[in-house]
This record gives structure tokens, C-alpha cells and sequence, in this order.
């Protein structure tokens, strides 16, 4: 069965230096994974997705994650982070076996950017 | 258009009332979802439409009723709620049942 765990429940940075929220996940297969983020109240949105083409992928809002199949990692980053990026951030991996589309979230990690 | 539009943004009802709530996508996506979202905690999938056919449904109550009229609509009636069904409830879509799902902004909604 999929899985994904994000490593860390907050992660707080100031304004301007790196962002790096990890996730690992287990897949019995080549899986689908992606990064949402959730600001508060508010609906997901789509930052990246990997889906077995290039393991760099790039993402709005300056976001990249890299796949590493031999780490089974998929860490998302961003090197300067902006007051905006503030949200709840979720690590998706897509459970397509009968071919629908079940997405199992991570736990979420918070982020917290401050001046 | 590459929104997902859910109506109504917040609602509250009576543990008696029935209420719906609404759905909408006009990017041609042919499957549908409906999840549940406690405070601090990830979404939950409750339902999966394909097709307008129900393919998925995570063993939920039957006080949440959905329904897919047409490829672009999809409904989740509610009736005799408990306050414990208080949450955000998020509408997604996807172009097929194994592409990305784009999330709606959510109904709040409290039961009191």
C-alpha cells in the first residue's frame, strides 16, 4: 500500500533563507507524488507533481522537489523563502490501483516564515 | 478556467436540517471527489465520481448523500448531521481517475 511521511510537523525559517520540507514515501510500484499547499481556510492548490519523467521538477511560486528513488524521498524546496509561503503543506502520494485515483496525504507539515 | 467553484463558502444547520452542498468544474474533468477535513488534520476522501458513476465510497455515513448530475456537477446532501461532522469539505477534480486533482476553496461547515 502507498504511503507518505512528512518528517516534520513545523518548520519555521526567516524571510529570505532556504525552505526544505521532506517527505519519504513507500510505494509498492513507480508512484505518482505531488506537493499542495493549503493556506488557512482555504482550499489546495497544486505546487508540483512527479509522475516518472524528469526526477527535478519544478513548481510554482519558485518550489522544486526532487525524486530520489534510492532514498524514496521527495523533498520540496525553495531557496529564498517569502513572507506569502506561510501555509500548511501536504505530500501526496496517488494510489492508482483500479485505476482511480485515491490520494494518500501526508500528515502536513506547517510552515512558518517570519521577518 | 482551471478553477473548481463549491457553494456555499459557509454553512451552518441544525442537527435536523437537510442541506446540500455544491460543486462545480469547467475544465472537462471526468472524474470528481469529495473529501473531509478536520481542523489540523489532512483531508479524508469520502467519495470518488468517474464518469458521473460513484466508484469509490470510503464507507461514510449515509447522512452524506452524493450526486453527480452532469460531468460538470456534483452534490453531497446532507441530513441529521451530528456537531461531530463539523469540518472543511473540499470538492476536487481531475481530468481522468489518475491525473492530478484540483481542490475548490472548501465549505465550512458547522453543526450545531
Amino acid at each position: 500500500a502507498q504511503s507518505v511521511t512528512q518528517l516534520d510537523s513545523h518548520v519555521s525559517v526567516s524571510e529570505g533563507t532556504p525552505v526544505l520540507l521532506r517527505c519519504n514515501y513507500s510505494s509498492s510500484y513507480s508512484p505518482s507524488l505531488f506537493w499542495y499547499v493549503q493556506h488557512p481556510n482555504k482550499g489546495l492548490q497544486l505546487l508540483l507533481k512527479y509522475t516518472s519523467a524528469a526526477t527535478l521538477v519544478k513548481g510554482i511560486n519558485g518550489f522544486e522537489a526532487e525524486f530520489k528513488k534510492s532514498e524514496t524521498s521527495f523533498h520540496l524546496t525553495k531557496p529564498s523563502a517569502h513572507m506569502s509561503d506561510a501555509a500548511e503543506y501536504f505530500c501526496v502520494v496517488s494510489d492508482e490501483g483500479g485505476g482511480y485515483n485515491k490520494l494518500i496525504f501526508g500528515a502536513g507539515t506547517r510552515l512558518a516564515v517570519h521577518p | 478556467d482551471t478553477e473548481v467553484t463549491q457553494t456555499p463558502k459557509h454553512l451552518v444547520m441544525g442537527m435536523t436540517n437537510k442541506k446540500s452542498l455544491k460543486c462545480e468544474q469547467h475544465m472537462g474533468h471526468r472524474a470528481m471527489y469529495w473529501y473531509k477535513q478536520k481542523a489540523k488534520k489532512p483531508p479524508e476522501l469520502m467519495f470518488v465520481y468517474s464518469y458521473e458513476k460513484l466508484s469509490i465510497n470510503e464507507s461514510v455515513p449515509s447522512r452524506f448523500s452524493p450526486e453527480c448530475p452532469n460531468s460538470s456537477l456534483l452534490n453531497l446532501h446532507l441530513h441529521a448531521l451530528q456537531p461531530e461532522d463539523s469540518a472543511l469539505y473540499l470538492c476536487a477534480s481531475s481530468l481522468t481517475g489518475t491525473t492530478e486533482a484540483f481542490f475548490g476553496q472548501g465549505t465550512r461547515l458547522t453543526v450545531v
